[in-house]
């Protein structure tokens, strides 16, 4: 089945310091890509849906200036956390969606551990 | 979006069939419902998706009544292992539509 891979898979920065995380289609393309956030005990929570050569659309409450998405060709998006505080440690998980016939199965990255200190 | 609901928590004993359900009350007639499984510090992954009626796979079983309002997840004959949170979501008509996950149900398997 197809594979989306996530990097790093966990990481530990600084408050005030910037992290990127990279999610990866790795054998099939994506025109769009989405990333959740998730604390513990709570289920996925959407926060943007990031657009192969446009800009990315976010959700309602998070902001576009602190999470910055880039979607930099077909099998590639990277969210950057910027000036990271410890609120901002949680579970970070990107997926992609696969079209077959009329119908879409979404594949999820492994997740993203971001601990800031 | 279709909102979904489903149980918070289920405990299940080992070699036991377990059978979760989700109510989607507003499915739109393209959307497509689809169930994830997932594991602590792991992304979801699929188990079953399906339309209508009932869907199997060698892992799960999906049904699916006529008015498509709700649907059921089953799994046989569960193992320690199963042990994760489930996911049911609705959507995927053939766009890039955005999916909500709902709180999902998170299953215990005893020995």
């Amino acid at each position: 089945g197809a594979v989306v891979s996530q990097h790093p898979s966990w990481v530990i920065c600084k408050s005030g310091t910037s992290v990127k995380i990279e999610c990866r289609s790795l054998d099939f393309q994506a025109t769009t890509m989405f990333w959740y956030r998730q604390f513990p005990k709570q289920s996925l929570m959407l926060m943007a849906t990031s657009n192969e050569g446009s800009k990315a659309t976010y959700e309602q409450g998070v902001e576009k200036d602190k999470f910055l998405i880039n979607h930099a060709s077909l099998t590639l998006s990277t969210l950057t956390v910027t000036s990271a505080h410890p609120e901002d440690s949680s579970f970070y998980i990107c997926s992609a969606p696969n079209w077959r016939g009329g119908t879409g199965e979404l594949f999820f990255g492994e997740g993203s551990r971001l601990t800031v200190l | 979006l279709a909102k979904t609901t489903q149980p918070i928590s289920m405990d299940s004993y080992e070699g036991q069939e377990v059978n979760i359900t989700c109510s989607h009350n507003n499915i739109a007639t393209n959307d497509y419902i689809t169930w994830y499984q997932q594991f602590p510090s792991q992304g979801p992954r699929f188990i079953i998706q399906g339309y209508k009626t009932k869907v199997t796979n060698e892992v799960a079983s999906l049904f699916i009544p006529a008015d498509r309002k709700s649907s059921t997840l089953s799994l046989p004959r569960v193992s320690l292992s199963d042990t994760a949170v489930y996911y049911c979501l609705v959507g995927f008509s053939g766009s890039a539509r955005q999916l909500t996950f709902g709180s999902g149900t998170q299953l215990t398997v005893l020995p």
